[in-house]
This record gives structure tokens, sequence and C-alpha cells, in this order.
């Protein structure tokens, strides 16, 4: 099956400056990679999803790239806030909407110093 | 109008017991699924669900069972709890051929 390696498990920036989480997956087969924020005691949401037919795909202030070849997916997080803070989920998965669940990484906590 | 709930919100029991979490979506959805969080953070997939097929995570022992009474719910009993089964489950609901899985609330199991 398919195993998601996540990292680092804690990162830690300044308020305004860049985060960067990277994730590499094992199935070549898998073409659904969402990413997932998680604030304390709440549930997970997604925050940003790229296919495998992209290479690169924007939302403000959050960017995710995607390496088939290597295998290998990032989050990018430029100007960081305080709301930022929160454990980010990065996931693959062989369908979209198809009955075999995501497999998540085991997650960043992202701490934003004021 | 919650997308997806799940109850309880907390469940504390004791070890030996049979529990069991409900979870419903409005969304009209037709895959449903149940995760496990443990105390690491870690989520896990359980269990995937639609009206063709029910995927099992090879990892997860026959103690745990969904069952939908129709498209709308997919509720996870649990039958001799143990205290490793301590952790907090989330329901999530996706429509075929769709991208965003919606999570439930979650519900915090506590065993002792």
């Amino acid at each position: 099956g398919e195993n998601v390696e996540q990292h680092p498990s804690t990162l830690s920036v300044q308020e305004g400056d860049s985060a960067v989480i990277k994730c590499t997956y094992s199935d070549s087969a898998s073409n659904y990679f969402p990413w997932y924020k998680q604030e304390l005691g709440k549930r997970p949401q997604l925050i940003i999803d790229i296919r495998s037919n992209v290479g690169e795909k924007k939302d403000q202030r959050i960017a995710v790239t995607l390496n088939k070849t290597a295998k290998h997916f990032s989050l990018h997080i430029t100007e960081t806030q305080p709301e930022d803070s929160a454990v980010y989920f990065c996931a693959a998965t062989l369908r979209e909407g198809g009955a075999d669940g995501l497999t998540f990484g085991k997650g960043t906590h992202l701490i934003i110093q004021p | 109008d919650t997308a997806v709930s799940q109850t309880p919100k907390y469940l504390v029991t004791q070890m030996g017991n049979d529990k069991s979490i409900k979870c419903e979506q409005n969304l009209g959805h037709d895959t449903m699924y149940w995760y496990k969080q443990d105390s690491k953070k870690f989520l896990k997939i359980m269990f995937s669900y639609n009206n063709k097929e029910l995927i099992i995570n090879e990892t997860v022992p026959n103690r745990f069972s969904p069952k939908s009474p129709d498209k709308a719910h997919l509720n996870l009993h649990i039958n001799s709890l143990e205290l490793g089964d301590s952790a907090v489950y989330f329901c999530a609901s996706t429509r075929q051929g769709a991208r965003e899985q919606y999570f439930g609330p979650g519900t915090r199991l506590t065993v002792t």
C-alpha cells in the first residue's frame, strides 16, 4: 500500500517568513495529493490540493509543488501569520473520491513566532 | 446545517465494553470514511465505504466494524474495547469523482 513520509515534524518560523513542508510517497499510481490544516481540537480542513497532471498550484499565500518523477510534493506558505500556526498533513490517494481513502503523512507542527 | 456530524463528541467507557459512534452527512455524498487519530496526532484510514465496496485497512482489528443503514450514515461499532483504542475518531465523506473529503468534528474515545 501507499506510504507517505513528511518532514519536518516541527517547524518554527518568524512571522512574515516562509515555511516549507515536504512529503514523499511510495506508490507511483497515486494521483491526488491534498494538504490539510488541523488546529488544536478541530477537524482537519483542506487548504490546497494538486493532481498528478499538474506541477504547481497556488492559492494566495500557499502553494504546492509536485515532482512525480521523484515522488515528492511540498507545501509553501509565504508571509506567515500567527493564524497559520497549526498541524499540517500531506496525503496521497489513488483516486479522487474513490473508496480507498487518504494515506496521511505524520504531520508537521508549524509554529509562527511573533 | 452541519455538513458532517458525529455523535457523541466525547465517549468515556471501560475496557471490555461495546460502543458505537454515529456519523451522518447531509451533502448527498456517496462515499464515507472512518479515520483514527492517535495521541501522536497520526491520522490513519480505517474504512472506506460506498454502495459498491467496503475497503478495510488490514491493520484494523476485527473488533471494529462499520455499519451503513443508508447512504447518509456510516456508524462505527467497536466490540471489547481496549486501552489502545483510545483516540479521536473522524468520519469523512466525499462525492464520487470529487476532490475534497469533508471531515466530521471528531469523537474523542477514552477507554479506562
